[in-house]
């Protein structure tokens, strides 16, 4: 199936450092959503965007919808202990499509 | 409150047994989906439903069943003919037309 590349696959850094993420494909995507997940739980959506160079905040998280449609980045400022936990990114490559891409995941540890 | 119920939260099974992961949602969304996750990898899509009585294959569909006769349920199988079952199974739903996925807390299965 359609892949999208997710980097970096692992991060670990202090506490209170800012946090950079991104993912990127070679097709054209219509909506990019960003995800984390916690041990042993579902995801649950951080971040939802629909528009080329749209960028959206969530409190510390900030993401953008790249302007060449092919990419996304996800920003996490001042990362706190309960930001750790795998972030995933999805996309969707044309309005009503009935499935979601995702990436393989970004695993953030984050040293107090 | 609504949301989606994955039932149970950890599963045994014994290899050559079949089992049946329960999902049930009550967003009133018309598709509903299960994804499978492996360590160290994202999200694999098994099966995806976009309408009652009406299901369709994803990525990796050999060796699971699904059915969808209630808008509100969307239970998986896996079969004996799975050869590595053993993963954690991921249902999520959404609006038809929409973007955004939310999904379960998810079902650990173990074949011992």
């Amino acid at each position: 199936g359609q892949q999208l590349n997710q980097s970096p696959q692992s991060m670990f850094i202090q506490e209170g450092e800012d946090v950079s993420m991104n993912c990127t494909s070679s097709s054209i995507f219509n909506t990019w959503l960003w995800y984390k997940q916690e041990p042993g739980e579902g995801p649950v959506l951080l971040i939802a965007l629909y528009k080329a160079g749209e960028l959206t905040s969530n409190g510390r998280l900030t993401a953008q919808f790249g302007i060449t449609r092919k990419d996304s980045f996800l920003n996490i400022s001042a990362s706190i202990p309960s930001d750790v936990g795998i972030y995933f990114c999805a996309g969707q490559l044309q309005l009503g499509a009935q499935k979601l891409v995702f990436g393989q995941g970004t695993r953030l540890t984050i040293n107090p | 409150d609504g949301g989606i119920t994955q039932s149970p939260k950890y599963l045994f099974r014994k290899e050559g047994q079949n089992v049946t992961l329960s999902c049930e949602q009550n967003l009133n969304h018309d598709a509903m989906y299960w994804y499978r996750q492996d360590p160290g990898q994202g999200l694999r899509l098994i099966y995806y439903s976009q309408i009652v009585n009406d299901f369709q294959k994803g990525d990796i569909a050999e060796g699971y069943s699904v059915s969808r006769e209630k808008k509100e349920s969307f239970p998986l199988t896996v079969t004996s003919a799975q050869k590595n079952p053993t993963a954690f199974y991921l249902c999520a739903s959404r609006i038809q037309g929409d973007t955004e996925a939310f999904f379960g807390q998810g079902t650990r299965l173990t074949v011992v």
